[in-house]
């Protein structure tokens, strides 16, 4: 059982390159999302998803672009990527239902230069 | 505004030492309480509390919320250096949705 598996591990763009970082998971979760942590800083909700075709916007949206087509794959879009964007990216998915704690991927750590 | 205030920012111990941290929290619709532990990749789960006064316990490790105070602590008596980590706390705030609002975290580093 993978659990929530994330790749790359570790990526560097420059500055007005997009990419998309990769999520699934194997548990059949309906609620999947993405976090990015700074230093200094708590993780911060970016996008997440309760299921298949609905995603909705987190605490700091801009910059970044989900889609959710399946239940397992859960991608984040960098759509012109800015150094403010370094951080480390985490994935996470639950079941729906407030008993529900999160499972975490091991993150990507970008760097925009 | 919704926060969650963790303190100390980070602790020095001993092994054997006991520790408790604390977590603090102001926010609207309160779901649920959790405490992770990170180490150098993806938090992992520790505990999660959504009543007030139930002590959860998991060898070392024991929680409890006070939903009156807004407060929470994490207790790991005998430590180990296997302990040396962040330990992160993070609230439950949306119906309908698993979204979690985090502190920023206390790093705990356990000295053999």
């Amino acid at each position: 059982n993978a659990g929530v598996t994330q790749t790359p591990k570790f990526q560097v763009l420059k500055t007005g390159q997009s990419m998309t970082l990769q999520c699934a998971q194997d548990m059949n979760h309906e609620y999947m999302s993405w976090y990015r942590q700074d230093p200094g800083m708590g993780l911060r909700l970016i996008h997440y998803s309760v299921g298949a075709g609905i995603t909705d916007q987190g605490e700091v949206p801009n910059g970044y672009n989900v889609s959710r087509s399946t239940t397992e794959d859960f991608p984040l879009r960098l759509l012109s990527a800015a150094p403010s964007q370094t951080s480390v990216y985490f994935c996470a998915s639950s079941r729906q239902g407030k008993t529900s704690p999160l499972h975490f991927g091991n993150g990507t750590r970008l760097t925009v230069t | 505004e919704d926060k969650v205030v963790q303190s100390p920012l980070s602790l020095v111990v001993h092994e054997g030492d006991t520790v408790t941290l604390n977590c603090s929290y102001e926010v609207t619709n309160f779901r649920s309480l959790l405490w992770y532990k990170q180490e150098k990749k993806a938090p992992t789960f520790l505990f999660m509390l959504t009543s007030s006064g139930i002590e959860k316990k998991s060898g070392r490790l024991s929680s409890i919320l006070d939903k009156k105070e807004l407060f929470s602590i994490l207790n790991i008596t005998a430590t180990q250096t296997g302990d040396s980590a962040i330990y992160l706390c993070a609230v439950g705030y949306q119906t309908g949705a698993n979204n979690l609002f985090f502190g920023t975290g206390t790093r705990l580093t356990v000295i053999p």
